[in-house]
């Protein structure tokens, strides 16, 4: 059974840094690649990071472009958000997600809430 | 970037309803075109991608159409369970940008 359990969430003073990480079981990890999708209060879901299957391609939307850093480590089945200079704005549940070969996102977890605020 | 639109932005209807919603995009996207659905509190769910192929272990009654700018996420007849959030999302670019998502709630 595939799952995906993300962590690290929680409160966070702006300019603050926070790392989220995104346990996968259940399928080869190094064969998928993976992206954040996050959801904020009132809001509806924007997508946030891509990387691919060995970590060699990344791409990021305009809004965290520069702050945010999406990594993995394949021999630890875990994929990462590094997440510096964080702003009120970016308070949203983060859900990692598997990006199957059909380039949708088939498996997601369960999500892990950030909060931004002084 | 892709700008992604969904009409309507909410909708009522009733068990049994057929439901359509619709997803344009800013310019053409092939077919490079899925369909989610969230519930409060769940993670999003994948129901249709490329437009039209239906993932596995979503029921028949969920349907998807369109190629190029225009698409449609049709609900053959609403089922209690169906009443959600829908997102459309475009793969054709780098940056898969979410239209701004469809409430649809019961009449």
């Amino acid at each position: 059974e595939v799952q995906l359990v993300e962590s690290g969430g929680g409160l966070v003073k702006p300019g603050g840094s926070l790392r989220l990480s995104c346990a996968a079981s259940g399928f080869i990890f190094s064969g998928y690649a993976m992206s954040w999708v996050r959801l904020a209060p009132g809001k509806g879901l924007e997508w946030v990071s891509y990387i691919s299957s060995i970590g060699g391609t990344t791409y990021y939307a305009d809004s965290v472009k520069g702050r945010f850093t999406i990594s993995r480590d394949n021999s630890k089945n875990t994929l990462y958000l590094q997440m510096n200079s964080l702003r009120a704005e970016d308070t949203a549940v983060y859900y990692c997600a598997r990006d199957s070969a059909k380039r949708s996102s088939d498996y997601w977890g369960q999500g892990t809430l950030v909060t931004v605020s002084s | 970037d892709i700008q992604m639109t969904q009409s309507p932005s909410s909708l009522s209807a009733s068990v049994g309803d057929r439901v359509t919603i619709t997803c344009r995009a800013s310019q053409s996207i092939s077919t490079y075109l899925n369909w989610y659905q969230q519930k409060p509190g769940k993670a999003p769910k994948l129901l249709i991608y490329a437009a039209s192929s239906l993932q596995s272990g979503v029921p028949s009654r969920f349907s998807g159409s369109g190629s190029g700018t225009d698409f449609t996420l049709t609900i053959s007849s609403l089922q209690p369970e169906d009443f959600a959030t829908y997102y459309c999302q475009q793969s054709y670019s780098t940056l898969y940008t979410f239209g701004q998502g469809t409430k649809l709630e019961l009449k």
